[in-house]
């Protein structure tokens, strides 16, 4: 089974400024990596597949990329409504993990 | 539009069984992937596993193999989660996804809280 470690846990950062989040796995992924955001009450939402293609309706201020072990989901320039939690996850051979998460909290 | 519907939450006793459903419409039931996933109180996603409602076909995460169950009845485009002996470490937020051919869960329910305590 494939280990994903996300960091940092927590980010604080103001509107405006740009999030990096990081996605690291045990072993090589073939490239389904999958990042989702989740606010509190409400079922995660898928914003990244494929490493790096943005989900229908995602904002182009959301970016994927990585190969190999290590990804980056980056918010260019954050607007209060993504202050959430953020989660990567992968599946290799129909089985899949997330990451623990990073929350990104206004600062 | 497709949309999975999930059944609503459940208040158990310790050692009862249970049964859990999502029901899926606007789409081919039998053309996707349909995962399940948990969430604990607190705590993060977990995947728990997936089904093939076109063949039945399983596959659970090694740590949920042997503790649930998950089938689909393609009469009713409903896929299902169940126990047979409910701990109270069961106790969580379940969802159902669709997932797609590279890997992530685009359309999710709404989440079953299952609450287990005695």
């Amino acid at each position: 089974e494939i280990l994903l470690t996300q960091s940092p846990a927590t980010l604080s950062l103001s509107p405006g400024e740009r999030a990096t989040l990081s996605c690291r796995a045990s072993q090589s992924v073939s490239g389904y990596l999958a990042w989702y955001q989740q606010k509190p009450g409400q079922a995660p939402r898928l914003l990244i597949y494929d490493t790096s293609i943005r989900a229908t309706g995602i904002p182009a201020r959301f970016s994927g990329s990585g190969s190999g072990t290590d990804f980056t989901l980056t918010i260019s320039s954050l607007e209060p409504e993504d202050f959430a939690v953020y989660y990567c996850q992968q599946r290799d051979n129909w089985a899949g993990t997330f990451g623990q998460g990073t929350k990104v909290e206004i600062k | 539009e497709l949309q999975l519907v999930q059944s609503g939450a459940e208040v158990k006793k310790p050692g009862e069984s249970l049964k859990i459903s999502c029901k899926v419409s606007g789409d081919s039931f039998t053309n996707y992937w349909i995962a399940w996933v948990r969430q604990m109180p607190g705590k993060g996603l977990e995947w728990m596993g997936i089904i093939y409602p076109r063949d039945s076909d399983t596959r659970y995460s090694p740590s949920f193999s042997g503790q649930v169950t998950i089938s689909a009845d393609k009469s009713i485009s409903t896929a299902y989660l169940q126990w047979s002996s409910l701990k109270a470490s069961d106790t969580a937020m379940y969802y159902c996804a669709r997932l797609i051919s590279v890997g992530g869960l685009d359309i999710w329910g709404q989440g079953t809280m299952v609450i287990v305590s005695s």
